[in-house]
């Protein structure tokens, strides 16, 4: 099956420091990618639409310039958290599509992040 | 505004029984669906999915079934086994939206010995 990882699985920073995850796909090469946010017993939230080679879409109110998303190469998708505040503390979680017989996202295992 | 409805927060079921969770959608644009499986502090897990020209799909233990008259779908796991218990999310995509999923908010699987 398709393997999405995440690095760091959990980082703790200080309030106004930058953090970047990284998503890659393991044994795939994934044009797109998607970058979800989930808060405590909700649901996962779409941030933005990372495409390879271009600018990531991002969802109504989500701030492009406080989340950056560079999708530099068909495995690698990073997003950087700019000038963390507490508020931004949550659950990252990347994904990649697939396209073969039928289509769908595989998930990486997420990246918690806390700031403080 | 909520387009994809899980009412159930929770479900409980015997081990051996069937496990039915629900989930009803608004947006009639929605062509694909999909169950994921998510533990706590880790990534969804793709389960099963099914396309709109179709009305039941089955994979092993679990069967999604659809019913696009009444904007509702459903998973179904028979037997139930314990390491099924965690959080069920169905989500939804228009084809020619890039992909992009819409989840429902979840519900928690748990299955007792």
């Amino acid at each position: 099956g398709a393997v999405v990882s995440q690095h760091p699985s959990w980082v703790i920073c200080k309030s106004g420091t930058s953090v970047k995850i990284e998503c890659r796909s393991l044994d795939f090469q994934a044009t797109t990618m998607f970058w979800y946010r989930q808060f405590p017993k909700q649901s996962l939230m779409l941030m933005a639409t990372s495409n390879e080679g271009s600018k990531a879409t991002y969802e109504q109110g989500v701030e492009k310039d406080k989340f950056l998303i560079n999708h530099a190469s068909l495995t690698l998708s990073t997003l950087t958290v700019t000038s963390a505040h507490p508020e931004d503390s949550s659950f990252y979680i990347c994904s990649a599509r697939v396209t073969t017989t039928q289509e769908t996202q595989y998930f990486g295992p997420g990246t918690r992040l806390l700031v403080l | 505004d909520q387009q994809v409805k899980q009412n159930s927060p929770s479900l409980s079921v015997q081990e051996g029984r069937i496990s039915i969770l629900n989930c009803d959608y608004t947006n009639s644009m929605f062509d694909y669906f999909l169950w994921y499986k998510k533990y706590p502090a880790e990534g969804p897990t793709f389960l099963i999915s099914i396309s709109s020209i179709k009305d039941k799909n089955e994979d092993g233990r679990f069967t999604v079934f659809l019913n696009k008259s009444a904007k509702h779908l459903s998973l179904h796991i028979v037997p139930s086994q314990p390491g099924d218990s965690a959080v069920y999310f169905c989500a939804a995509t228009n084809t020619g939206t890039a992909s992009k999923l819409t989840f429902g908010t979840g519900t928690r699987l748990q299955v007792t010995l």
